[in-house]
């Protein structure tokens, strides 16, 4: 059964880079049969899709974070990571990351989120 | 980019009643539509998938429907640890987005 745990700093300064890393067991990244994703809620909000790598290292992203998410893979060590740079108070959210079945689209395993909080 | 408009927003009620809730599309999806449910910190969880198929040990009180632009998520008799938020999701052109989410609470 494929687990998925983020890992990563639960502070972040403004204007400096969040640096997240998942932590995939159960299932090799490489295998091609899905994309690896990160989404991301703030407190009391909804859910927003960040994006995810294939394991070809095709990256797509939400046009809305202009540019600013960066996701890349180790397959080595079963990891995909996220950057973000240039946070601001608005990132503050918990982040999660997700398998998601390919080309279907769905989300069929979860990391528990991890918090990280956009502050000076 | 696609949008979803998910509603309602938030639902009130009783166990053992049939609830819905609605997704629309801003374009076709044809069947890319998903359906989860989140607990208070937890993550969410898959249980309907391309509209109308249950995932695997969902219970089948659960039900999604729709295709094109319109799809609908049927609880079909209401339990007390159905109380949850709901959200749809939607897959088109290598892009993913949420549904606003519905609160769902016992009456």
């Amino acid at each position: 059964q494929v687990q998925l745990q983020e890992s990563g700093p639960g502070l972040v300064k403004p204007s400096q880079t969040l640096s997240l890393t998942c932590t995939v067991s159960g299932d090799p990244i490489s295998s091609g049969d899905y994309y690896w994703s990160w989404i991301r809620q703030p407190p009391g909000k909804g859910l927003e899709w960040i994006g995810y790598i294939y394991y070809r290292g095709s990256t797509y992203y939400n046009s809305s974070l202009k540019s600013r998410a960066t996701i890349s893979m180790n397959t080595s060590k079963n990891q995909f990571s996220l950057k973000l740079s240039s946070v601001t108070a608005a990132d503050t959210a918990v982040y999660f990351c997700a398998r998601e079945a390919w080309p279907a689209g769905y989300f069929d395993s979860w990391g528990q989120g991890t918090l990280v909080t956009v502050s000076s | 980019d696609i949008q979803m408009t998910q509603s309602p927003s938030s639902l009130s009620a009783s166990v053992g009643d049939r609830v819905t809730i609605t997704c629309q599309a801003s374009q076709d999806i044809s069947n890319y539509l998903n359906w989860y449910q989140q607990k208070p910190g937890r993550a969410p969880k898959l249980l309907i998938y391309d509209a109308s198929n249950l995932e695997t040990g969902v219970p089948s009180r659960f039900s999604g429907s729709g295709s094109g632009t319109d799809f609908t998520f049927t609880i079909s008799s209401l339990q007390p640890e159905d109380i949850a938020t709901y959200y749809c999701q939607q897959y088109d052109n290598l892009r993913v987005t949420f549904g606003q989410g519905t609160r769902l609470e016992i009456k």
